[in-house]
């Protein structure tokens, strides 16, 4: 069963860039079915797709967040991160990996999420 | 940017009721809708992927209907497990966007 796991710091300082891992177990990430992609929901706030990547390399970014963004992929060590810049206190949210069927979009399953408090 | 309103924003019902919820695109996206359940504090559950068909594991109470920009989520018999929010998203381009969430209350 495909399993996926967000790690990385609780805690960001304004303008310093937050980094985030998320490891997938139970199946390949290389599966050239999927793309892997980051989700953040911010407290009390609906959902916002912030990009994935294909096993290649290959990355699609919201055009939102594309000046701040950058998603990587290690497909010998099954992990994919995330990198966002100059963040704010908008940028606290609750931050997801999951599993992005490439040709339909869909997510699932997801990581179960972690907190990032952007604050001094 | 295709945007994705759901409405209503919450409603209240009983265990065993019929609820529908409803997903309006800003354009047309043929099939490309999906629906999610999130109970708090945890991660969203996919339940319906291409506008209708049922992901392996979920109850056949949980249906999705709709194409071009109106689509619903029918829960047929509401059972105590299923208050929670939920969510559609387009997947017919790029940037993916999720509605803003209903939240089905207990009556």
């Amino acid at each position: 069963q495909l399993q996926l796991q967000e790690s990385g710091p609780g805690l960001v300082k304004p303008s310093e860039t937050l980094s985030l891992t998320c490891t997938v177990s139970g199946g390949s990430i290389s599966s050239s079915n999927y793309f892997w992609g980051w989700i953040r929901q911010s407290p009390g706030e609906g959902l916002e797709w912030i990009g994935s990547i294909y096993y290649s390399g290959s990355t699609y970014y919201n055009p939102s967040l594309k000046s701040r963004v950058t998603i990587s992929v290690d497909t010998s060590q099954s992990q994919f991160s995330l990198k966002l810049s100059s963040v704010t206190a908008a940028d606290t949210a609750v931050y997801y990996c999951a599993r992005d069927a490439s040709a339909r979009r869909w997510f699932d399953p997801w990581g179960q999420g972690t907190l990032v408090t952007v604050s001094s | 940017d295709i945007q994705v309103t759901q409405s209503p924003s919450s409603l209240s019902a009983s265990v065993g009721d019929r609820v529908t919820i409803t997903c309006r695109a800003s354009q047309s996206i043929s099939t490309y809708l999906n629906w999610y359940q999130q109970k708090p504090g945890k991660a969203p559950n996919l339940l319906i992927y291409g506008a209708s068909s049922l992901r392996s594991g979920v109850p056949s109470r949980f249906s999705g209907s709709g194409s071009g920009t109106d689509f619903t989520l029918t829960i047929s018999g509401l059972q105590p497990e299923d208050f929670a929010t939920y969510y559609c998203q387009q997947s017919f381009t790029t940037p993916l966007t999720f509605g803003g969430g209903t939240k089905v209350e207990i009556k």
